[in-house]
């Protein structure tokens, strides 16, 4: 079993729609969950991280995570075709030395004009 | 925001050649900085922690003689794929983060695409 799955996708929704991306995971010791946007032949961008359980809000975007059930979630509001791009979750432990990012496969999403 | 440069950023070399990529932080010092590995349709996989002034950290299953790394100032990294294979072809990814201990704001860089023949 893979530490952080991540649907693939592709994901296509139209223009203004809400997109949820969701990732679960299997270690509970897990306690900084991020997401990434990632443009087609570029490196990741950090659109935010949040820390244990909770909701985080920034613009369009709302970082969700669930440490009971393991599941985080990313919601776009108002979706727009700048927005297509692969997402990706990642996450990390909290202890000092062991700084290392798991990633998810990245979840491929279409905004369709 | 915090910019990571990479180069090249695409490279195309022979089986058997020696491949060596740039990874410098151009606006902020990084004693710490990450290289990943990724492939279509996959996670980023880490392959090694890249500290200053000391050796690198390889993640299990990463032959260090294979991928060498060179950390000599804060805001440079370099990864050399030694005696390249086509199955070494991938995508290899830098990333640092903002402020030491500050992990949770990594920076990428563009990428390298390395290609094998």
């Amino acid at each position: 079993q893979k530490e952080v799955e991540q649907d693939p996708g592709p994901l296509s929704v139209p223009e203004g729609a809400i997109v949820s991306l969701n990732c679960t995971y299997s270690n509970s010791a897990f306690q900084y969950f991020m997401w990434y946007r990632q443009y087609s032949r570029k490196g990741p961008e950090l659109l935010m991280y949040t820390y244990s359980s909770g909701n985080k809000e920034d613009g369009r975007f709302t970082a969700q995570v669930d440490k009971s059930s393991k599941y985080i979630s990313l919601f776009i509001r108002d979706s727009q075709p700048s927005d297509s791009a692969t997402y990706l979750c990642a996450m990390r432990y909290s202890n000092f030395g062991n700084e290392k990012l798991t990633f998810g496969t990245g979840t491929r999403l279409t905004i369709i004009p | 925001g915090a910019v990571v440069s990479q180069h090249p950023s695409r490279v195309i070399c022979k089986s058997g050649t020696s491949v060596k990529i740039e990874c410098r932080s151009l606006d902020f010092q990084a004693t710490t900085m990450f290289w990943y590995r990724q492939f279509p349709k996959k996670s980023l996989m880490l392959m090694a922690t890249s500290n200053e002034g000391s050796k690198a950290t390889y993640e299990q299953g990463v032959e260090k003689d294979k991928f060498l790394i060179n950390h000599a100032s804060l805001t440079l990294s370099t990864l050399t794929v030694t005696s390249a294979h086509p199955e070494d072809s991938s995508f290899y990814i830098c990333s640092a983060p903002l402020a030491e201990h500050s992990y949770n704001e990594q920076f990428f860089g563009p990428g390298t695409r390395l290609t094998v023949l």
